[in-house]
Formats: C-alpha cells, sequence, structure tokens
C-alpha cells in the first residue's frame, strides 16, 4: 500500500523557534510538495521538489525553506516560527508527469505561540 | 495561469439526497488533466478521480458519478443516494500538461465541505 507519513500530527512551538517538519514516501516517486491548509483559502502550494536536491518555490514560499537530500524525504523548515504560520502543513508526492495523482500524508497541525 | 474555483463553500444534505459539488476551471492549455480528492474529518486527502481534457465521457462509480463538459469548462461531481461517510471536503484540481519547471502543480479550488445530516 503506497504511503506518505509526516512526522508529527499535532506539534507547538514558541515564535522564533527553528521547526523541522518531515516528510517521508516510500513510492519511489520523483515529485515531492509541501502544502498548507487554511481555513477558507484552501491549499497553497509552499515548495515542491523534482528531484534529489531540486526545489522550486510554490506560491508563498516566504517564511519557509526545504530540504530534500535523499528521494523518500522531503523536509519543511520554518527558520523562525511566526503565529501567522499556524496552520495545518500536508505533504504529498507523486511520479513524474501532469496526469498522475498526488499521494497526501496525514497532515501536521502546528500551533505556534 | 490556471484556476479552480468552487463556488459552494458549504452544503448540507438529509441522507439519501443526491447532491452535485460544482467545479469550474480556466486553462489557456489544450492538454490538462481534472482531479477530484475527498479530505474526511480525519484530515488525509484521497484521490477519487481524473480526467485528461481530451476524454469528455461521463465517468460513473458506484454513488459517484462526474460530469466533464468542456464547452463550460465545469467537472462537476454528483454523489447519489448520499450517506453519512460521504461528510467531508471535496476538492477539485487542475494539472497542465505543459509546466516551465520539472514538476506538474496541481491548482487546487478552495474546497466544498459537505455535511450529510442522517
Amino acid at each position: 500500500d503506497v504511503k506518505v507519513t509526516q512526522s508529527s500530527r499535532y506539534l507547538v512551538k514558541r515564535t522564533g523557534e527553528k521547526v523541522f517538519l518531515e516528510c517521508v514516501q516510500d513510492m519511489d516517486h520523483e515529485n515531492m510538495f509541501w502544502y498548507r491548509q487554511d481555513p477558507g483559502l484552501g491549499l497553497r502550494l509552499i515548495y515542491f521538489s523534482y528531484d534529489v536536491k531540486m526545489k522550486e518555490k510554490g506560491d508563498i514560499p516566504e517564511g519557509y525553506s526545504v530540504s530534500r537530500e535523499k528521494k523518500e524525504r522531503f523536509s519543511l523548515i520554518l527558520e523562525s516560527a511566526s503565529t501567522n504560520q499556524t496552520s495545518m502543513y500536508l505533504c504529498a508526492s507523486s511520479l513524474s508527469g501532469p496526469y498522475n495523482e498526488q499521494f497526501f500524508g496525514p497532515g501536521t497541525r502546528l500551533t505556534v505561540l | 495561469a490556471q484556476k479552480v474555483t468552487q463556488a459552494q463553500t458549504e452544503i448540507s444534505v438529509v441522507e439519501k439526497e443526491d447532491v452535485t459539488l460544482d467545479c469550474v476551471y480556466e486553462t489557456r492549455d489544450t492538454t490538462y488533466y481534472l482531479f477530484w480528492y475527498k479530505q474526511p474529518p480525519s484530515g488525509e486527502l484521497v484521490f477519487l478521480i481524473r480526467r485528461n481534457s481530451f476524454d469528455e465521457q461521463n465517468e460513473i462509480s458506484g454513488r459517484y458519478s462526474w460530469n466533464f463538459q468542456k464547452s463550460t469548462s465545469s467537472f462537476n461531481f454528483t454523489i447519489t443516494a448520499s450517506q453519512v461517510v460521504d461528510s467531508a471536503v471535496y476538492f477539485c484540481a487542475l494539472s497542465e500538461a505543459y509546466s516551465g519547471a520539472g514538476s506538474y502543480q496541481l491548482t487546487f479550488g478552495k474546497g466544498t465541505k459537505l455535511s450529510v445530516i442522517p
């Protein structure tokens, strides 16, 4: 069974902390994505990666960075967490190509106090 | 630029009613792909269906059916005889065939929250 896992379901951090969100997929997918989901705004793409060490900015990259050192792992980093980064973070992966569906992880609900 | 609009923010229906979720898209490409995802209360998005721009055949899968009409740029989703387990947020999404980067982004609509009342 295909699987995307995220390191935490719930996370509480303080303003200014450095936060790491980890995502692992076991499907040998080339593409990996980070989204944030907020009420009324739907899913917004933060960053994506189409290969190891390759990354592209999505629609809202400000305040975030990413790392992909291995094909199966894609990390989202909040360099200095702020309260407006309180959100649900979703990781996804897919095979290369526009016709391939994305497989999503269960999400991490991050609260920044 | 591509865009997906789901005008219905929330819908409530009584169990066994039929319900249609609307999706309207905008794209300049002639080749593109449309998707529907379901997000139950547990939070994990689940892929439901994909349709490419050259295939306007309607699709039926059990109680679910999808109506793709290029003339109106719509890809609507109907649930027949709704059940409480259908309660979820449903997202429509669009992927264009040609992207500037090495990957292909999905553009999501904002979702429609469906509540099925017993």
